[in-house]
């Protein structure tokens, strides 16, 4: 069974700054899809990123970028230039290209930003 | 503009007494999931609908159901609702597998 891990719970970043956010993941299979979700205190969950396993390119959404490595299954997440805004919990997440429709969540990290 | 609708915002409930929480799309997705989140976990999914087929998680208690009555509407229902029951449930929507889910604003369920 697959399994996502964010070994960080917390982490603080000063305004303006660059915070990279850690995921790795276990699976056996070859072709599947990688997301950062982001939510905010009592708001919803929404879709920060994502990445196709079979792309070597890194994925990048205006400050969002990640860190992908297949073989060392890390999937990253940098935000440059942070904002009072970006201050949520971020879910690494993981699912299948072959089979089944769920996604797998990691256990999340809270991100602080410091003003 | 919302395209996942959660009602309630906020539902609190008796112990034991059952509960029903509602899930709306104007997306068409022909997937639709509940998951449940309790504090500082990650989301663990219930089951999910594939058009009108539903996929129960194994360790999914028997006091969770679901229906499902059209592509837009989704149910959870909680027949007995335990203080362990007491979280936030997320109903996220999925068209096709390379796309991540839109979630919902989710419903916290206190127990009292």
């Amino acid at each position: 069974a697959q399994t996502v891990t964010q070994s960080q719970p917390e982490m603080s970043v000063q305004e303006a700054e660059t915070v990279t956010l850690s995921c790795t993941y276990d699976t056996s299979e070859s072709d599947y899809y990688l997301f950062w979700y982001k939510q905010p205190p009592s708001r919803q969950m929404i879709l920060v990123i994502r990445q196709e396993a079979y792309k070597q390119q890194n994925a990048t959404e205006n400050r969002f970028s990640v860190n992908f490595q297949k073989a060392a299954k890390s999937f990253s997440l940098k935000i440059s230039d942070s904002q009072l805004g970006d201050a949520a919990m971020y879910f690494c997440a993981y699912r299948s290209f072959y089979r089944d429709d769920k996604i797998i969540f990691g256990k999340g990290t809270r991100l602080h930003i410091l003003p | 503009d919302a395209m996942v609708i959660q009602n309630p915002r906020y539902q609190v409930t008796q112990f034991g007494k059952p509960v029903t929480l509602s899930c709306s799309q104007t997306l068409n997705h022909n997937v639709m999931y509940w998951y449940q989140q309790k504090s500082s976990q990650a989301p663990k999914l219930l089951f999910h609908y594939y058009d009108k087929d539903f996929n129960n998680e194994a360790d999914t208690p028997d006091n969770f159901q679901s229906r499902r009555p059209n592509t837009s509407f989704c149910f959870l229902d909680i027949r007995s609702p335990g203080l362990g029951d007491a979280a936030m449930y997320l109903c996220a929507t999925s068209l096709t597998r390379d796309y991540g889910y839109t979630f919902g604003s989710g419903t916290r369920l206190t127990v009292v």
